[in-house]
C-alpha cells in the first residue's frame, strides 16, 4: 500500500515551457487535491477533485490545468511556466466522512523555473 | 472565503516546557478543525483535529480546544522532546457539497532545544 505516490520529485524548468505533474493514490478515495507550498504562506489549494470526473478550482488556479484520469489519479499541468510557480507541489487524498476529512499528502514535487 | 491566521510564525522553546500555537479563522460555518506536522524535507500528515461540536480534544502530550464564538483554536503540546520540531499547520475546513475544502494558516516552526 504506496499510499499517495508523485512524480518527478525534482523538476527544472525554463520560463515558457509546459510540463505535468502526476499523481496516484491506492486507498480508494474519492477526493483529490493539489497544493503548492511556498515560504511563510503556508499550503494553498490550486485544484481539487471530489469524485471522479469532477474539478474545481481552489485559491491560486491560474496558470494550471488539472485532468482527473479515474478514481486513482489526478494531474496537474503547467501549459507555460512562470518563475512564479517554483515551489513545492503536494498532492493529496482524501475520503471525507461527515465533517471530518483527513488528507493523505504526497512526498511533494520541487519544481524551479528559471 | 475562509481565511486562516496563525501565531506565532516561529517559536523556539526548552525540552520539557509547552507550546502554544493558535490559529483564527474567519468563516462561522467552518466545522473542522485539523492540525498537520510536517518535519524537514517530509509530506504533512495529520497529528489531531477537532469538529465544531467539542470544545477540547486531547491525544496523550498534545491537545487542541476550541473557542467557536470567539473563532479561534490552538494547539497544545506538553512535555515538548526534540522530535517536535518541524512545522506545524492549521487548518479550517467549511463542509460542503459532500466534501470538505481546507484552507491552511501559514504554519508555524517550532524548535525544541534539548
Amino acid at each position: 500500500n504506496a499510499g499517495v505516490t508523485q512524480t518527478p520529485k525534482f523538476q527544472v524548468l525554463k520560463t515558457g515551457q509546459s510540463m505535468t505533474l502526476q499523481c496516484a493514490q491506492d486507498m480508494n478515495h474519492n477526493s483529490m487535491y493539489w497544493y503548492r507550498q511556498d515560504p511563510g504562506m503556508g499550503l494553498r489549494l490550486i485544484y481539487y477533485s471530489a469524485s471522479e470526473g469532477t474539478t474545481d478550482k481552489g485559491e491560486v488556479p491560474n496558470g494550471y490545468n488539472v485532468s482527473r484520469l479515474n478514481k486513482r489519479e489526478f494531474s496537474l499541468r503547467l501549459e507555460s511556466a512562470a518563475p512564479s510557480q517554483t515551489s513545492v507541489y503536494f498532492c493529496a487524498s482524501s475520503e471525507p466522512r461527515g465533517f471530518a476529512n483527513e488528507q493523505f499528502f504526497g512526498p511533494g514535487t520541487r519544481l524551479t523555473v528559471l | 472565503g475562509e481565511n486562516v491566521e496563525q501565531h506565532p510564525s516561529t517559536l523556539s522553546v526548552q525540552e520539557g516546557d509547552s507550546a502554544v500555537i493558535k490559529c483564527t479563522y474567519s468563516d462561522s460555518a467552518s466545522n473542522y478543525f485539523p492540525w498537520y506536522k510536517q518535519e524537514l524535507g517530509k509530506r504533512p500528515q495529520l497529528i489531531i483535529d477537532i469538529r465544531s461540536n467539542v470544545g477540547e480534544k486531547k491525544d496523550q502530550r498534545i491537545a487542541v480546544t476550541l473557542n467557536k464564538t470567539a473563532k479561534h483554536f490552538s494547539l497544545h503540546i506538553t512535555e515538548t522532546q526534540p522530535e517536535d520540531s518541524a512545522v506545524y499547520f492549521c487548518a479550517a475546513s467549511l463542509f460542503a457539497g459532500g466534501y470538505n475544502k481546507l484552507i491552511f494558516g501559514a504554519g508555524t516552526r517550532l524548535a525544541v532545544h534539548p
